[in-house]
C-alpha cells in the first residue's frame, strides 16, 4: 500500500534560513505526490504536486520539491524562511485504488520560525 | 470563484448522539472526499464519492456513512458518537476523482464530543 513518512514532528528554523522538510514515500506504482500546508484553525492548502512530469516542482510561496525515485523521496524546500511560513506541513501520496484518488498523509511537520 | 464550503464550522455533541456534516464542492467538481483529522495527526481518509456513487471507503466503522446529492454536495453522517470521534472533519473536492487531479480542501468542521 502507498504511504509517506515524515520524520521530526517539530521543525524550528531561523528567519531567512533554509526550510527543509523531508518526505519519503512507499509505492508499488509511480506515485502522485503532494505537499499541503495548514495554518491554525484552517483547512489544507495545496503547495505543490508531482504527477510524473518534471522532477523539480515549483509551488506557491517560494516552495519547491524534488522527486527522487532512487531515494523514494519528495523533500520540500524554501531558500529563505519568512515568519508567515509558520504552519503545519503535510506530505501526501495519492493512492489510486479502484478509480479513486484517496490521499494518504504523513503525520506532518509543525514549522516554527524564529525571528 | 467560491472554494469548498463546509457547515457548520463548529459543533458540540454528546456521546451517543448523531451528527450530520455538510459540504459543497467547487463549482464544476464532481468528486467529494471526506477526511478525519485528529489533533496532532495527518488527515485520515473516510469516503470518496463521484457522480453520487461511493468510490472508496477508509478503515472506519459502519457508524460513519455519507452520500452525494445530484448537485454534487455531500453529507457525512456519524451515529452513536464516541469521545474518539472528536476531530476536524475535512471535505475535499476534485474534478473527477482521478489521481492526477488535486484535491481542494474546505475549512473543516470541528466536532467535539463530550
Amino acid at each position: 500500500a502507498q504511504s509517506v513518512t515524515q520524520l521530526g514532528s517539530h521543525v524550528s528554523v531561523s528567519e531567512g534560513a533554509l526550510v527543509l522538510l523531508r518526505c519519503n514515500y512507499s509505492s508499488s506504482v509511480p506515485p502522485y505526490l503532494f505537499w499541503y500546508v495548514q495554518y491554525p484553525n484552517q483547512g489544507l492548502q495545496l503547495l505543490l504536486k508531482y504527477t510524473s512530469a518534471a522532477t523539480l516542482v515549483k509551488g506557491i510561496n517560494g516552495f519547491e520539491a524534488e522527486f527522487k525515485k532512487s531515494e523514494t523521496s519528495f523533500h520540500l524546500t524554501k531558500p529563505s524562511a519568512h515568519m508567515s511560513d509558520a504552519a503545519e506541513y503535510f506530505c501526501a501520496v495519492s493512492v489510486a485504488i479502484y478509480g479513486n484518488n484517496r490521499l494518504a498523509f504523513g503525520k506532518g511537520n509543525q514549522v516554527v520560525v524564529i525571528p | 470563484d467560491a472554494g469548498v464550503t463546509q457547515s457548520p464550522t463548529h459543533l458540540i455533541k454528546t456521546r451517543g448522539q448523531h451528527v450530520t456534516l455538510r459540504c459543497s464542492p467547487i463549482s464544476g467538481h464532481k468528486s467529494v472526499s471526506w477526511y478525519q483529522q485528529v489533533l496532532g495527526q495527518g488527515p485520515q481518509f473516510i469516503f470518496q464519492y463521484y457522480e453520487k456513487e461511493e468510490r472508496g471507503r477508509g478503515n472506519f466503522p459502519d457508524r460513519f456513512s455519507a452520500r452525494q446529492f445530484p448537485n454534487y454536495s455531500s453529507e457525512l453522517n456519524v451515529n452513536a458518537l464516541l469521545l474518539g470521534d472528536s476531530a476536524l472533519y475535512l471535505c475535499a473536492s476534485s474534478f473527477d476523482g482521478q489521481g492526477t487531479y488535486e484535491q481542494y480542501f474546505g475549512p473543516g468542521t470541528r466536532l467535539t464530543v463530550t
